[in-house]
Protein backbone atom coordinates (compact mmCIF):
# COMPACT_ATOMS: atom_id res chain seq x y z
CA UNK A 1 0.00 0.00 0.00
CA UNK A 2 1.43 3.15 -0.69
CA UNK A 3 2.99 5.37 2.20
CA UNK A 4 3.51 9.02 2.91
CA UNK A 5 5.35 10.42 5.52
CA UNK A 6 5.46 14.60 6.41
CA UNK A 7 8.09 15.86 8.77
CA UNK A 8 8.31 17.44 10.83
CA UNK A 9 4.62 17.71 11.66
CA UNK A 10 4.90 21.21 13.05
CA UNK A 11 7.56 23.72 12.03
CA UNK A 12 7.92 27.31 14.25
CA UNK A 13 10.00 30.03 12.15
CA UNK A 14 11.16 33.24 12.22
CA UNK A 15 10.16 35.46 9.32
CA UNK A 16 12.72 35.53 7.09
CA UNK A 17 14.18 32.04 8.40
CA UNK A 18 14.24 29.44 5.58
CA UNK A 19 13.24 25.76 5.96
CA UNK A 20 12.35 23.07 4.58
CA UNK A 21 9.58 20.42 4.88
CA UNK A 22 10.55 16.59 3.74
CA UNK A 23 7.86 14.39 2.40
CA UNK A 24 8.74 10.38 2.02
CA UNK A 25 7.06 8.59 0.34
CA UNK A 26 6.70 4.71 -0.70
CA UNK A 27 4.76 3.41 -3.45
CA UNK A 28 4.97 0.75 -6.27
CA UNK A 29 5.38 3.48 -9.23
CA UNK A 30 5.28 7.21 -8.82
CA UNK A 31 2.42 8.26 -11.16
CA UNK A 32 2.94 11.97 -9.90
CA UNK A 33 3.50 13.85 -6.51
CA UNK A 34 1.51 16.70 -5.48
CA UNK A 35 1.83 19.89 -2.93
CA UNK A 36 -0.75 21.80 -1.36
CA UNK A 37 -1.37 24.12 0.80
CA UNK A 38 -4.71 24.20 3.47
CA UNK A 39 -5.59 27.01 5.59
CA UNK A 40 -7.76 26.22 8.48
CA UNK A 41 -11.17 25.43 7.29
CA UNK A 42 -10.73 25.24 3.47
CA UNK A 43 -9.83 23.03 0.82
CA UNK A 44 -6.43 22.35 0.02
CA UNK A 45 -4.99 24.97 -2.29
CA UNK A 46 -2.38 23.20 -5.28
CA UNK A 47 0.66 24.47 -5.43
CA UNK A 48 3.08 22.11 -7.19
CA UNK A 49 3.26 18.86 -9.13
CA UNK A 50 6.11 16.94 -10.02
CA UNK A 51 6.75 13.68 -11.62
CA UNK A 52 10.16 12.22 -12.20
CA UNK A 53 13.27 12.43 -9.92
CA UNK A 54 15.36 15.48 -10.29
CA UNK A 55 12.49 18.04 -11.11
CA UNK A 56 12.16 21.07 -9.42
CA UNK A 57 9.80 23.29 -9.60
CA UNK A 58 9.74 27.38 -8.20
CA UNK A 59 6.44 29.60 -7.11
CA UNK A 60 7.76 32.85 -5.13
CA UNK A 61 9.29 31.75 -2.07
CA UNK A 62 8.12 28.29 -2.21
CA UNK A 63 10.52 25.12 -4.06
CA UNK A 64 9.79 21.89 -4.39
CA UNK A 65 12.49 19.21 -5.30
CA UNK A 66 11.55 15.48 -6.30
CA UNK A 67 14.06 12.30 -5.64
CA UNK A 68 13.48 9.05 -5.99
CA UNK A 69 12.23 8.28 -2.54
CA UNK A 70 11.39 12.33 -1.17
CA UNK A 71 10.30 15.23 -2.21
CA UNK A 72 11.55 18.40 -0.16
CA UNK A 73 9.82 21.63 0.09
CA UNK A 74 11.84 24.61 0.43
CA UNK A 75 10.71 28.02 2.17
CA UNK A 76 12.62 30.47 1.04
CA UNK A 77 12.60 33.96 3.33
CA UNK A 78 8.82 33.45 5.11
CA UNK A 79 6.38 35.73 5.52
CA UNK A 80 3.49 35.68 7.86
CA UNK A 81 1.50 34.65 5.13
CA UNK A 82 3.00 31.45 4.58
CA UNK A 83 1.45 30.49 7.63
CA UNK A 84 -0.52 27.28 6.75
CA UNK A 85 -0.60 23.20 6.46
CA UNK A 86 1.50 21.85 3.91
CA UNK A 87 0.33 18.58 2.37
CA UNK A 88 1.96 16.18 0.44
CA UNK A 89 0.35 13.48 -1.85
CA UNK A 90 1.42 10.45 -3.84
CA UNK A 91 -0.84 8.91 -7.20
CA UNK A 92 0.66 5.68 -7.60
CA UNK A 93 1.36 4.30 -11.25
CA UNK A 94 -1.62 2.07 -11.27
CA UNK A 95 -5.04 1.77 -12.09
CA UNK A 96 -6.68 3.48 -8.66
CA UNK A 97 -6.71 7.08 -9.41
CA UNK A 98 -6.46 8.11 -6.15
CA UNK A 99 -4.16 10.73 -4.26
CA UNK A 100 -2.79 9.19 -0.81
CA UNK A 101 -1.92 11.88 1.42
CA UNK A 102 0.57 12.55 4.25
CA UNK A 103 -0.50 13.97 7.36
CA UNK A 104 0.97 17.29 6.84
CA UNK A 105 3.04 19.67 8.39
CA UNK A 106 1.93 23.06 10.01
CA UNK A 107 4.09 25.99 9.64
CA UNK A 108 3.58 28.84 11.58
CA UNK A 109 5.68 32.48 10.67
CA UNK A 110 5.88 34.97 13.22
CA UNK A 111 6.46 38.76 12.42
CA UNK B 1 -12.04 29.49 -15.03
CA UNK B 2 -14.59 29.09 -12.43
CA UNK B 3 -12.85 26.59 -9.65
CA UNK B 4 -14.75 23.25 -7.79
CA UNK B 5 -17.69 24.56 -6.32
CA UNK B 6 -19.51 22.26 -3.62
CA UNK B 7 -22.57 22.83 -2.07
CA UNK B 8 -23.62 23.14 1.37
CA UNK B 9 -20.62 24.94 2.60
CA UNK B 10 -22.34 23.47 6.07
CA UNK B 11 -24.37 21.01 7.25
CA UNK B 12 -25.60 20.04 10.65
CA UNK B 13 -27.49 16.70 10.95
CA UNK B 14 -28.63 14.07 13.56
CA UNK B 15 -27.86 10.22 14.07
CA UNK B 16 -29.49 8.14 11.50
CA UNK B 17 -30.58 10.78 9.07
CA UNK B 18 -29.18 10.36 5.26
CA UNK B 19 -27.11 13.57 3.68
CA UNK B 20 -26.27 14.40 -0.45
CA UNK B 21 -23.53 16.54 -0.84
CA UNK B 22 -23.24 18.06 -4.66
CA UNK B 23 -20.04 18.80 -6.44
CA UNK B 24 -19.40 20.71 -9.93
CA UNK B 25 -15.85 19.81 -11.31
CA UNK B 26 -14.17 22.58 -13.14
CA UNK B 27 -15.12 22.97 -16.53
CA UNK B 28 -13.69 20.08 -19.32
CA UNK B 29 -12.63 18.14 -16.03
CA UNK B 30 -14.55 14.35 -16.07
CA UNK B 31 -12.82 12.90 -13.15
CA UNK B 32 -14.54 13.68 -9.75
CA UNK B 33 -12.83 12.47 -6.60
CA UNK B 34 -14.29 12.53 -2.80
CA UNK B 35 -12.19 12.85 0.55
CA UNK B 36 -12.88 12.89 4.03
CA UNK B 37 -10.81 14.74 6.24
CA UNK B 38 -10.72 14.78 10.26
CA UNK B 39 -7.68 15.68 12.59
CA UNK B 40 -7.35 12.17 13.66
CA UNK B 41 -7.05 10.56 9.87
CA UNK B 42 -6.00 13.26 7.94
CA UNK B 43 -7.35 13.17 4.27
CA UNK B 44 -8.90 9.88 2.93
CA UNK B 45 -9.46 8.97 -0.51
CA UNK B 46 -12.95 7.99 -0.69
CA UNK B 47 -14.14 7.24 -4.52
CA UNK B 48 -13.59 8.41 -7.86
CA UNK B 49 -15.56 8.89 -10.93
CA UNK B 50 -14.91 9.30 -14.46
CA UNK B 51 -17.90 9.75 -17.47
CA UNK B 52 -20.29 8.47 -14.61
CA UNK B 53 -18.51 5.43 -13.38
CA UNK B 54 -16.69 4.78 -9.90
CA UNK B 55 -13.23 3.66 -10.99
CA UNK B 56 -12.40 3.25 -7.76
CA UNK B 57 -13.21 2.98 -4.24
CA UNK B 58 -11.77 3.91 -0.89
CA UNK B 59 -12.19 1.93 2.50
CA UNK B 60 -15.57 3.23 4.07
CA UNK B 61 -18.36 1.45 5.18
CA UNK B 62 -21.40 0.92 1.90
CA UNK B 63 -23.27 3.64 3.99
CA UNK B 64 -20.72 6.16 1.65
CA UNK B 65 -21.72 6.14 -2.11
CA UNK B 66 -21.93 8.51 -4.75
CA UNK B 67 -22.39 9.00 -7.86
CA UNK B 68 -21.77 11.34 -11.54
CA UNK B 69 -24.20 12.70 -14.12
CA UNK B 70 -23.88 13.12 -17.72
CA UNK B 71 -21.94 16.78 -16.59
CA UNK B 72 -19.59 15.52 -14.90
CA UNK B 73 -21.27 17.27 -11.42
CA UNK B 74 -21.12 14.47 -8.57
CA UNK B 75 -22.83 14.03 -5.30
CA UNK B 76 -22.09 11.71 -2.72
CA UNK B 77 -24.27 9.96 -0.29
CA UNK B 78 -24.13 9.02 3.60
CA UNK B 79 -27.18 7.36 4.63
CA UNK B 80 -27.80 6.14 8.41
CA UNK B 81 -24.88 9.04 10.03
CA UNK B 82 -23.25 8.31 12.91
CA UNK B 83 -21.32 10.77 15.04
CA UNK B 84 -17.73 9.52 13.71
CA UNK B 85 -18.99 11.19 9.98
CA UNK B 86 -18.26 14.51 11.17
CA UNK B 87 -15.77 16.04 8.86
CA UNK B 88 -14.89 17.87 6.23
CA UNK B 89 -15.81 16.39 2.67
CA UNK B 90 -13.71 17.71 -0.07
CA UNK B 91 -14.22 16.92 -3.86
CA UNK B 92 -11.42 17.50 -6.36
CA UNK B 93 -11.80 17.78 -9.99
CA UNK B 94 -8.54 16.64 -12.95
CA UNK B 95 -8.91 16.04 -16.76
CA UNK B 96 -9.15 12.41 -16.54
CA UNK B 97 -7.80 11.30 -13.23
CA UNK B 98 -4.49 9.75 -14.66
CA UNK B 99 -1.49 12.24 -12.92
CA UNK B 100 -2.83 15.36 -13.93
CA UNK B 101 -3.55 17.89 -10.89
CA UNK B 102 -6.51 17.54 -8.71
CA UNK B 103 -8.17 20.88 -7.70
CA UNK B 104 -9.72 20.85 -4.66
CA UNK B 105 -13.39 22.38 -3.81
CA UNK B 106 -13.83 24.85 -0.85
CA UNK B 107 -15.54 21.56 1.24
CA UNK B 108 -18.69 20.86 2.71
CA UNK B 109 -18.45 20.81 6.77
CA UNK B 110 -20.63 18.08 8.20
CA UNK B 111 -21.77 18.52 11.49
CA UNK B 112 -23.59 14.87 13.42
CA UNK B 113 -25.38 15.45 16.25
Amino acid sequence: EDQVTQSPEALRLQEGESSSLNCSYTVSGLRGLFWYRQDPGKGPEFLFTLYSAGEEKEKERLKATLTKKESFLHITAPKPEDSATYLCAVQADSNDYKLSFGAGTTVTVRA
Amino acid sequence: KAGVTQTPRYLIKTRGQQVTLSCSPISGHRSVSWYQQTPGQGLQFLFEYFSETQRNKGNFPGRFSGRQFSNSRSEMNVSTLELGDSALYLCASSLEGTGETQYFGPGTRLLVL
